[in-house]
């Protein structure tokens, strides 16, 4: 089956712990990216990457980092600068825009990490 | 400022009820418009999309999405609504010409009675 996987579903973290969320796709899809859930609230992003090796800053990157290094993977970590890491982050992948592609490409979301800082 | 606003944050509509969710933006050209629903701890399903051409657009599980340019709205209608309807619904948009970012509203939270 093709599609998107996160994991851990639930991921408990200490204060000052950096921790790394998984995020893979089999859609062979270009574009990935990170987004940050909070209740009540739409999605946020925090990162993307439209290629391999390359990643951009989305509206909250601060105190987050991301690492784009197959296509496949695109890992999302959240370091201890973040002041307010408990949320939900969702991953996102959608085949990338080109040159003869001009409308954009809908976005596939996988099913969730829920972080808690304890 | 360019945004999207869900006005309603809760609806509860009883099974078998006819129903709309309202989506407004504000952005100076027509941006793609997406409806998304999500379950709960569950991550979100696209239910439709409307890029161009007709503004009446039939998605799944019997939605359907209207846009309407001169009132800058994307609502979601189903004339009939099953308790398994009940989620979290969001409505996006991505700017023309300005990558795939997608915009969130604020969502709206659908709860059926029976």
């Amino acid at each position: 089956d093709g599609g998107i996987t996160q994991s851990p579903k639930y991921l408990f973290r200490k204060e000052g712990q950096n921790v790394t969320l998984s995020c893979e796709q089999n859609l062979n899809h270009d574009a990935m990216y990170w987004y940050r859930q909070d209740p009540g609230q739409g999605l946020r992003l925090i990162y993307y990457s439209q290629i391999v090796n390359d990643f951009q800053k989305g509206d909250i990157a601060e105190g987050y980092s991301v690492s784009r290094e197959k296509k496949e993977s695109f890992p999302l970590t959240v370091t201890s600068a973040q002041k307010n890491p408990t949320a939900f982050y969702l991953c996102a992948s959608s085949m990338r825009r080109g040159a003869n592609t001009p409308v954009t490409d809908t976005q596939y979301f996988g099913p969730g990490t829920r972080l808690t800082v304890l | 400022a360019q945004s999207v606003t869900q006005p309603d944050i809760h609806i509860t509509v009883s099974e078998g009820a006819s129903l709309e969710l309202r989506c407004n933006y504000s952005y100076g050209a027509t941006p793609y418009l997406f409806w998304y629903v999500q379950s709960p701890g569950q991550g979100l399903q696209l239910l439709l999309k409307y890029f161009s051409g007709d503004t009446l657009v039939q998605g799944i599980k019997g939605f359907e999405a209207e846009f309407k340019r001169s009132q800058s709205s994307f609502n979601l209608r189903k004339p009939s609504v099953h308790w398994s309807d009940a989620a979290e619904y969001f409505c996006a948009v991505v700017l023309k010409d300005a990558g795939n970012m997608l915009t969130f509203g604020g969502g709206t939270r659908l709860m059926v009675k029976p």
